[in-house]
C-alpha cells in the first residue's frame, strides 16, 4: 500500500519568507510525528499528533514553527519569517496507534528545505 | 534524559565482509531501541527493534543487533555485506517516559567496497 508522502519534495525560499510543508500518512494511521534533520545529524523530533490535537510539541525549536492536522490525517508544517538556520530535510513519519514510541514509525521520503 | 551515541561516522568495508556498528544509548530503565536505515532519496526504513525478551533480535535485511544491558549499547551486525547495503544507518531510543518521541544517534554512514 501507499507510504508516508510528503510534498513538496524540494522548497527554496528566500530568509523572511513563509513556507508550508505538507505530510500524508499511511492511510489510518492516527499518530503523527514530524522530525528535523540537519546536514550530517540525526533526526530530531519536532512534534507529535494524536488525531487532530497535537499531544507533544516540545520539539518545536522557537514560536515561528506551527503544525496542523484539521481532519486527523494530513498534516502541514508552517514556518514563519525562516532563517537560513531552518535549513533541513523535515521529516514526517506515521504510526498506527499512540502506544508510546514502542509503535513502529513509518517515515516518509522528506521534504528538503534550502532558505537562501 | 535520553541520547543515543553512534561513535562512528563513516565505515567502509569489502562487500562480502562482515559488518558491525556500534550504538550506546543513555538511559535510566530499560530503553526501547531501534535500527533504521536512509538510503539517499529514500525515508528512514526501520530495520529491527527490541523492547524486551530476547536480547538477540533478528531484523530484515539478514541484519541482527543484540542488546547489552551493563554496556548501554545495541551494536547492528550483519555476518555478510552486500553491495545495496551501502547507506546511513541510525540507532534510535524510545521509552514510555518520553512520550511517542523518539531519539536519534547521528548516524554512520557506510560505504562498500567492491
Amino acid at each position: 500500500g501507499a507510504g508516508v508522502s510528503q510534498t513538496p519534495s524540494n522548497k527554496v525560499t528566500e530568509k523572511g519568507k513563509y513556507v508550508e510543508l505538507r505530510c500524508d500518512p499511511i492511510s489510518g494511521h492516527t499518530a503523527l510525528y514530524w522530525y528535523r534533520q540537519s546536514l550530517g545529524q540525526g533526526p530530531e523530533f519536532l512534534i507529535y499528533f494524536q488525531g487532530t490535537g497535537a499531544a507533544d510539541d516540545s520539539g518545536l525549536p522557537n514560536d515561528r514553527f506551527f503544525a496542523v492536522r484539521p481532519e486527523g490525517s494530513v498534516s502541514t508544517l508552517k514556518i514563519q519569517r525562516t532563517e537560513r538556520g531552518d535549513s533541513a530535510v523535515y521529516l514526517c513519519a506515521s504510526s498506527l496507534t499512540s502506544g508510546g514510541s514502542r509503535e513502529t514509525q513509518y517515515f516518509g521520503p522528506g521534504t528538503r528545505l534550502l532558505v537562501l | 534524559a535520553q541520547s543515543v551515541t553512534q561513535p562512528d561516522i563513516h565505515i567502509t568495508v569489502s562487500e562480502g565482509a562482515s559488518l558491525e556498528l556500534r550504538c550506546n544509548y543513555s538511559y535510566g530503565a530499560t530503553p526501547y531501541l531501534f535500527w533504521y536505515v536512509q538510503s539517499p532519496g529514500q525515508g528512514l526504513q526501520l530495520l529491527l527493534k527490541y523492547f524486551s525478551g530476547d536480547t538477540l533480535v533478528q531484523g530484515i535485511k539478514g541484519f541482527e543487533a543484540e542488546f547489552k544491558r551493563s554496556q548501554s549499547s545495541f551494536n547492528l551486525r550483519k555476518p555478510s555485506v552486500h553491495w545495496s547495503d551501502a547507506a546511513e544507518y541510525f540507532c534510535a531510543v524510545g521509552n514510555n517516559n518520553a512520550g511517542n518521541m523518539l531519539t536519534f544517534g547521528g548516524g554512520t554512514r557506510l560505504m562498500v567496497k567492491p
